[in-house]
């Protein structure tokens, strides 16, 4: 599985946009990103995911280079509630159906006023 | 409501002693895992069942035992043999159709044993 670098921790004044970088260079052409987030003490919350192109939802939305070397997820507005340590994941699809997903040590985002 | 659950949320257990630890979904999925958590650190998966009645080792299996008798239910057993059994217990569920696959995670149990 593709191993992905994210920095350890970012802070971000509440209220601007929070760009939360990840590095997968080793990625191959068919797999997915997925961003998920985990606030303290919580079970992870799944945010999106994308192949090759741009998405954005409720949430957020994600970036993804030419290359695919890399991506940004942006929370566009964050607020204190958006503090969490977020995950960028290069999935494997488990035969039979099904995700294995690896979980770095993520980013803590700390949102302040 | 559709959602993952998780029982007990904070689980005490003296060394030596078995524990069972609950996972039920009512989102009609197919697929569901177990993860291990430790302070600091991202989720290690320890087991995941694709259908009822089979179930396959993920990363960190050894002192586990998991059964799947019902498609809502996944216990996850952390034995004796756990050499460090105390962390952070999260089950998820997905689908196994289509190419998303994005799972749902429980609340979490948070064992320590003493």
């Amino acid at each position: 599985d593709a191993k992905t670098t994210q920095p350890p921790s970012m802070d971000c004044a509440e209220g601007r946009a929070a760009n939360l970088p990840c590095n997968h260079s080793t990625i191959s052409g068919n797999e997915y990103v997925y961003w998920y987030r985990q606030i303290h003490s919580q079970g992870p919350q799944y945010i999106i995911h994308g192949l090759k192109n741009n998405e954005t939802n409720e949430m957020a939305s994600l970036i993804i280079t030419e290359d695919r070397k890399s991506s940004t997820l942006i929370l566009p507005h964050a607020t204190l509630r958006d503090t969490a340590v977020y995950y960028c994941i290069v999935r494997d699809i488990l035969t039979g159906g099904g995700n294995k997903l690896t979980f770095g040590t993520g980013t803590q985002l700390k949102v302040e006023l | 409501d559709g959602g993952i659950t998780q029982s007990p949320k904070y689980l005490f257990r003296k060394e030596g002693q078995n524990v069972t630890l609950s996972c039920e979904q009512n989102l009609n999925h197919d697929a569901m895992y177990w993860y291990r958590q430790d302070p600091g650190q991202g989720l290690r998966l320890i087991y995941y069942s694709q259908i009822v009645n089979d179930f396959q080792k993920g990363d960190i299996a050894e002192g586990y035992s998991v059964s799947r008798e019902k498609k809502e239910s996944f216990p996850l057993t952390v034995t004796s043999a756990q050499k460090n059994p105390t962390a952070f217990y999260l089950c998820a569920s997905s689908m196994v159709a289509g190419d998303v696959y994005e799972q749902y995670f429980g609340p979490g149990t948070r064992l320590t044993v003493t």
